[in-house]
């Protein structure tokens, strides 16, 4: 893999429902991966930066996991209510060009009451 | 305390002209960042500045030029302007630069349409 991709493309959830989503990114030289959420007219936010294999972070009721040997990512959010429907986007960079960040087409997420 | 301050927000050109964007960074920042968003696609990044000087560029054209200023403030220029470079146009600051393992903080863009 030489881009980031996400997927799905966009996921609609039921609220109280769980889900997650994929990153995957080049695994070679790899440096650092970021997820971000975008809500529309916001800003983007940063969720979570992660450099070590098997890293797994948490914040409230998202949470991510880190393969860096075979270059992919997992978001995870528990009990999906309506203010998590945002756009998530997962960013990596790597040894060989560590101040380009590559980010991926995201994944929208759409919670329904 | 002020996040990361864009502007102007929206912006309007004709093709061929020239357009200037303005990005003020989180106090204490020393890194900003330019990516340019187009509808349906991630953030495509165009330029990473720290402590005045460029450290990273992305595949942009020539026409794409952007520079740092003494307080850490930034302007990415963009010249002859093609109906492509339409997008919005984010900046993001960070504590550190070289080393983007750190988290970033973005402000809210500029949209630019170019006609």
């Amino acid at each position: 893999i030489l881009n980031v991709e996400q997927s799905p493309q966009s996921l609609h959830v039921q609220e109280g429902d769980s889900t997650n989503f994929t990153c995957s990114f080049p695994s070679s030289n790899f440096y650092a991966l970021h997820w971000y959420r975008w809500e529309t007219a916001k800003s983007p936010e940063a969720l979570f930066v992660m450099t070590l294999n098997g890293d797994e972070k948490k914040k409230g009721r998202i949470s991510a996991t880190l393969n860096t040997k075979e270059g992919y990512s997992y978001l995870y959010i528990k009990g999906s209510q309506p203010e998590d429907s945002a756009t998530y986007l997962c960013a990596s960079t790597r040894y060989s060009s560590a101040s380009k960040i590559i980010f991926g087409s995201g994944t929208r997420l759409s919670i329904r009451p | 305390d002020a996040g990361v301050t864009q502007s102007p927000t929206h912006l309007i050109k004709t093709r061929g002209q020239q357009v200037t964007l303005r990005c003020s960074p989180i106090s204490g920042h020393k890194s900003v960042s330019w990516y340019q968003q187009v509808l349906g696609q991630g953030p495509q990044f165009i330029f990473q500045y720290y402590e005045k000087e460029e450290r990273g560029r992305g595949n942009f054209p020539d026409r794409f030029s952007a520079r740092q200023f003494p307080n850490y403030s930034s302007e990415l220029n963009v010249n002859a302007l093609l109906l492509g470079d339409s997008a919005l146009y984010l900046c993001a600051s960070s504590l550190v630069g070289q080393s983007l393992n750190t988290e970033a903080f973005f402000g809210q863009g500029t949209r630019l349409t170019v006609v």
